[in-house]
């Protein structure tokens, strides 16, 4: 099976912009979570989605959003982009049955200047 | 919320030798424990993971142990390489809703 896949590999915005990021999970799975990793504070989940509904979200202010398609397919948007988001951003996808194991994808590095 | 302590932030080892990776975790609900392995660059890798029925679990060189009753799970590499050199991660999870807490890395350097 194909690994998960993330869009684009590499972004730069200015401040003040928004983003959209996307997330296509390994064929079968129906959870995708996203994640943002930073030096300092390592990887923070962000939320989670399942059959196109969001069942648990982070500690993250609002404008960082998301959504999953019917086919599993999962964005996630950040509005109004400050230069404390520049990270890297991790989704995770999982087959949501008795088994927990995520598997990630390579990110989307996103720098705000 | 749940949170997760992981100890050392880095270790470096000789060649050959053995590391060991602690975490403890706050909520006793918990019951997957994955550990990722992310080289620099590279996105984190499940390597192993234990839930809550199960007191260890071993893959090769790679072992987990977890203390339910004292909240904390350990990673164990034996005979360490080179390419074990990397960044690990510990996790904690009640399942179900996919919501994992992850700890704040330890970085791993094996010396040849």
């Amino acid at each position: 099976k194909a690994g998960v896949t993330q869009t684009p590999r590499y972004l730069i915005k200015t401040r003040g912009q928004q983003v959209t990021l996307s997330c296509s999970p390994i064929s079968g799975h129906r959870s995708v979570s996203w994640y943002q990793q930073t030096p300092g504070q390592g990887l923070q989940f962000l939320f989670e989605y399942f059959s196109e509904t969001q069942r648990n979200k982070g500690n993250f202010p609002g404008r960082f959003s998301g959504r999953q398609f019917s086919n599993s397919r999962s964005e996630m948007n950040v509005s109004t982009l400050e230069l404390g988001d520049s990270a890297l951003y991790l989704c995770a996808s999982s087959s949501a049955g008795e088994t927990y194991e995520q598997y990630f994808g390579p990110g989307t590095r996103l720098t705000v200047t | 919320g749940e949170n997760v302590e992981q100890h050392p932030s880095t270790l470096s080892v000789q060649e050959g030798d053995s590391a060991v990776i602690k975490c403890t975790y706050s909520d006793s609900a918990s019951n997957y424990f994955p550990w990722y392995k992310q080289e620099l660059g590279k996105r984190p890798q499940l390597i192993i993971d234990i839930r809550s029925n199960v007191g260890e679990k071993k893959d090769q060189r790679i072992a987990v142990t977890l203390n339910k009753t004292a909240k904390h799970f350990s990673l164990h590499i034996t005979e360490t390489q080179p390419e074990d050199s990397a960044v690990y991660f510990c996790a904690a999870s009640k399942g179900g809703y996919q919501k994992v807490t992850f700890g704040t890395g330890t970085k791993l350097q094996v010396i040849p």
